[in-house]
């Protein structure tokens, strides 16, 4: 692995069901991150983890719950899907877990709630 | 409220020169980045901007004026390659990262 990957690349999911996006990140970075990238609109934060055991919310957090029991791995869950979730979902990571650092995003996932 | 203002889409040819503006309302302002996106790629960093001025790095420069809002991102000598979308992101008082709608850029031969 180099750098940060997530996992699926692409979904198609029947509303009401529950999905994991999955993110593992090989840089050692504290601080990690997932958003939501929408047509038309900046990319906004749903939750985000400035050390391995911490989570905070964002600007979107309904309907989204993380998880963060070591560095690497930063899953996020939709625990019963609607159509609004419809979107790209991008991971990142940052050496500090402050706004200050560099970002790196992983290649993102599509998700079809039908 | 919080608002980051980019054109939704600009053309250029290639080997112009072509400056892409934002302009940024915010609760406070502690820095401000550019990001390259790739249509169905993630966004990558550009450059980082704190104080007031230009930054060059290559074919790249961004500059800011805290003063008014704006900065911008200045690309010289367009290739094809450059053809992506560019977000401005804000960090805020509270050190939170505000992102703007991105500007699409178009790059004709």
């Amino acid at each position: 692995i180099a750098g940060i990957t997530q996992a699926p690349t692409s979904q198609i999911l029947a509303a009401g069901r529950r999905m994991t996006l999955r993110c593992t990140q090989d840089m050692r970075h504290n601080a990690m991150y997932w958003y939501r990238q929408d047509l038309g609109l900046g990319l906004r934060l749903i939750h985000y983890s400035n050390t391995a055991g911490t989570t905070g919310k964002g600007e979107v957090p309904d309907g989204y719950s993380v998880s963060r029991a070591n560095t690497d791995d930063f899953p996020l869950t939709l625990a019963s899907a609607v159509p609004s979730q419809t979107s790209v979902y991008f991971c990142a990571s940052s050496a500090g877990d402050n706004s200050y650092n560099e970002q790196f995003f992983g290649p993102g996932t599509r998700l079809t709630v039908l | 409220g919080q608002n980051i203002d980019q054109p939704t889409e600009m053309t250029a040819t290639e080997g112009a020169i072509v400056q892409i503006n934002c302009t940024y309302q915010t609760s406070g302002f502690n820095g401000l980045f550019w990001y390259q996106q790739h249509a169905g790629e993630a966004p990558t960093f550009l450059s980082y901007n704190v104080l007031d001025g230009l930054e060059e790095k290559g074919r790249f420069s961004s500059f800011l004026s805290r003063s008014k809002g704006y900065s911008y991102l200045l690309l010289k000598e367009l290739q094809m390659k450059d053809s992506a979308s560019y977000l401005c992101a804000v960090i805020d008082s509270n050190y939170q990262l505000i992102w703007g709608a991105g500007t699409k850029l178009i790059i004709k031969p």
